[in-house]
């Protein structure tokens, strides 16, 4: 499809369980974000990359969560030992443009991958 | 502070009603203006880009006001499929997109 995927869409973990939550944007998209998504509330930034570069990684709540694109296209969001509070929707989302003067351009979200914590 | 404040409602409206949004945001070196609707359990989708001179589609009309920091979406005539959460998103110079936390409309017949 030409739209942002992420799988899978679905998890459910144990506490103390390690998670990856995967992102393919769309094709050529340069920049790549992450948002935490909890329930009633608006997205929150987790990371922000630009090709393969992590530009901001300010967001994340915790050392228990990384990101990596190596790649510059796919990206894995991690989190290891899962706690109750992760529980929440991840949102990838991909933008064609980067930078300073980036303008007008918006970003594409995918389905989000829904992470329960019991 | 956040960087971009929104009511967050819930507006309830019936059927044929005006209804506007409002969000500030805080950073004055903002780039791009978004309004983002999102429905219940989905992803976030573009409504409209806001413009200096203020835009119009449809029964959508979207303003900025730069020296204010102040972005507000209207929707006329009010429809059942209006329902969702709107979104107001705020770029930065390094295309870091942020966003309100979202206002609940709801459309009542």
């Amino acid at each position: 499809g030409a739209g942002v995927s992420q799988s899978p869409r679905y998890k459910v973990a144990k506490r103390g369980q390690d998670v990856a939550l995967r992102c393919d944007p769309i094709s050529g998209h340069v920049s790549l974000f992450w948002y935490q998504q909890a329930l009633g509330q608006g997205p929150e930034f987790l990371t922000y990359f630009q090709n393969e570069a992590q530009l901001d990684k300010s967001g994340l709540p915790s050392d228990r969560f990384f990101a990596e694109r190596p790649e510059g296209s796919v990206s894995t969001l991690k989190i290891q030992r899962t706690q109750q509070e992760d529980s929440a929707v991840y949102l990838c989302a991909s933008s064609f443009r980067a930078g300073q003067g980036a303008g007008d351009t918006e970003a594409f979200f995918g389905q989000g991958t829904r992470l329960t914590v019991v | 502070r956040k960087e971009v404040e929104q009511d967050p409602g819930p507006f309830n409206v019936p059927e044929g009603a005006t209804v506007a949004f409002n969000c500030t945001y805080s950073n004055s070196a903002s780039q791009s203006f978004f309004w983002y609707r999102q429905d219940c359990r989905k992803e976030p989708k573009l409504l409209m880009s806001v413009y200096s001179s203020g835009n119009e589609d449809g029964r959508f009309t979207a303003q900025l006001n730069r020296a204010s920091q102040y972005i507000s979406l209207l929707i006329r005539d009010s429809k059942l499929s209006d329902s969702a959460t709107y979104l107001c998103v705020v770029t930065d110079t390094g295309n870091q997109f942020y966003f309100g936390t979202g206002t609940s409309l709801t459309v009542i017949p």
